[in-house]
């Protein structure tokens, strides 16, 4: 098992520039998250997804849109980068809510 | 709103010393609580999984305690190697069970 996987590992963008992070799980998990980790600030949640299917926001959404495209994929995509939005983003998972999150490997992303 | 607080910030031992890491919590009401280790540029490995109803859970030479009533959970590592140097993330479970609030960690050193 590959447990949860995330492309691209890093990416430099410029202001305004779009992209998409991937992140996949071969775990069989129903809830998929995306994280991100600033210093001094910890790791912060912008988006989740209990289920196939549902997405909510989490504590700081402003900026990025998310989409399930099945079980094992969840996206996190920025449309028009910032600054602000340098950071390393993680993507994890669990059976459900209750349960362990298994993390990526993360994405580290500069936006210049 | 959900803060949680590691203490110390770092600290350094020599090998083959026990040691305690300390997480509190501001808010009671907690699905369960997660300690996970984070390697310098990788991403977090979870270590150990304690549910509300539970008072702690072991894995080899880790143990992690929690007592929900006071807001705490400790992590005792024994015997601790320098393999065991990394950033140590204690995380809690909102009671919706839909995020984990992380605490910005512990880096511990452990010197042969």
């Amino acid at each position: 098992n590959a447990g949860v996987t995330q492309t691209p590992k890093f990416q430099v963008l410029k202001t305004g520039q779009s992209m998409t992070l991937q992140c996949a799980q071969d775990m069989n998990h129903n809830s998929m998250y995306w994280y991100r980790q600033d210093p001094g600030m910890g790791l912060r949640l912008i988006y989740y997804s209990a289920s196939e299917g549902t997405t909510d926001k989490g504590e700081v959404p402003n900026g990025y849109n998310v989409s399930r495209l099945n079980k094992r994929e969840f996206s996190l995509r920025l449309e028009s980068a910032a600054p602000s939005q340098t950071s390393v983003y993680f993507c994890a998972s669990s059976l459900d809510r209750r349960y362990e999150q298994y993390f990526g490997p993360g994405t580290r992303l500069t936006v210049t | 709103k959900q803060e949680v607080t590691q203490i110390p910030a770092a600290l350094s031992v020599p090998e083959g010393e026990n040691l305690v890491l300390n997480c509190s919590f501001t808010d009671s009401a907690i699905y369960n609580l997660q300690w996970f280790r984070q390697d310098p540029g990788k991403g977090l490995t979870s270590l150990l999984l304690i549910q509300s109803s539970q008072r702690e859970q072991t894995s080899g030479r880790l143990n992690a305690s929690l007592d929900k009533s006071s807001g705490r959970s400790t992590l005792y590592i024994a015997a601790s190697q320098p393999g065991d140097s990394a950033t140590y993330l204690c995380a809690v479970n909102n009671q919706a069970g839909t995020a984990l609030i992380f605490g910005k960690g512990t880096t511990l050193s452990v010197s042969s």
